[in-house]
């Protein structure tokens, strides 16, 4: 099946940093989100791009299809940013809808 | 709207019972799925639904069953619960599934097995 990794798998800012999270896939994927996990555990929507680039405030992605990446950057980071990022890619011909392990995120003051 | 709602929030089971997480949407979305997430790691697909009466397994089935009688409703029942099964579980509705839309999820289960 489709392998999903993330990078890092671990990452602490200082308030006020920029940081850029990484998201390779295997396959060809239909879809790919990404996706925020707070502390009290519950998952946010925060991008659904399979191509290109979006941009929601301090948030934005890039998903390069045709060579199997996407990328989020965080900006001017706070603390309630910290949590854990997810991916998920959407699997070519099913509906299969696969999450990476994540990256741990802990911003500081 | 609701969105898609979990019952219950935390449930503790003992070894050998059985029991049914429930999942709810009201979205009128086609796609429903199920994952587990266990501490300190991200989320595997057990089962997922691309409409009522059609269910498929996602990549750790083992030890579950589903069904999905109505849209509205998708749930997960374990038979014989073992220790290996305390996890958060988390359902999630989508209009298309994998081919464009993003997901909505729950807010998850928290299930211990002692």
């Amino acid at each position: 099946g489709i392998q999903v990794e993330q990078s890092p798998p671990d990452l602490i800012l200082q308030e006020g940093a920029n940081s850029t999270l990484r998201c390779n896939f295997s396959d060809s994927v239909n879809n790919l989100q990404w996706f925020h996990q707070n502390p009290w555990g519950q998952l946010i929507n925060l991008f659904y791009i399979p191509s290109g680039t979006k941009q929601n405030g301090r948030l934005s992605a890039t998903t390069v299809a045709t060579e199997r990446y996407s990328l989020l950057y965080i900006s001017s980071s706070q603390t309630t940013d910290s949590g854990v990022y997810f991916c998920a890619v959407g699997v070519t011909s099913y509906d299969k809808v696969i999450f990476g392990p994540g990256t741990s995120l802990s911003v500081i003051p | 709207n609701a969105g898609v709602t979990q019952t219950p929030k935390f449930r503790i089971l003992k070894i050998g019972q059985s029991m049914t997480l429930q999942c709810a949407q009201d979205m009128n979305h086609n796609y429903m799925y199920w994952y587990r997430q266990d501490p300190g790691m991200g989320l595997k697909l057990i089962y997922y639904s691309v409409g009522a009466g059609i269910t498929d397994k996602g990549e750790v089935p083992n030890g579950y069953n589903v069904s999905r009688s109505t849209t509205e409703d998708f749930p997960l029942r374990l038979e014989l619960a073992a220790p290996s099964q305390t996890s958060v579980y988390f359902c999630a509705s989508s209009p298309l599934g994998g081919k464009g839309q993003p997901q909505h999820f729950g807010d998850g289960t928290r299930l211990s097995i002692l």
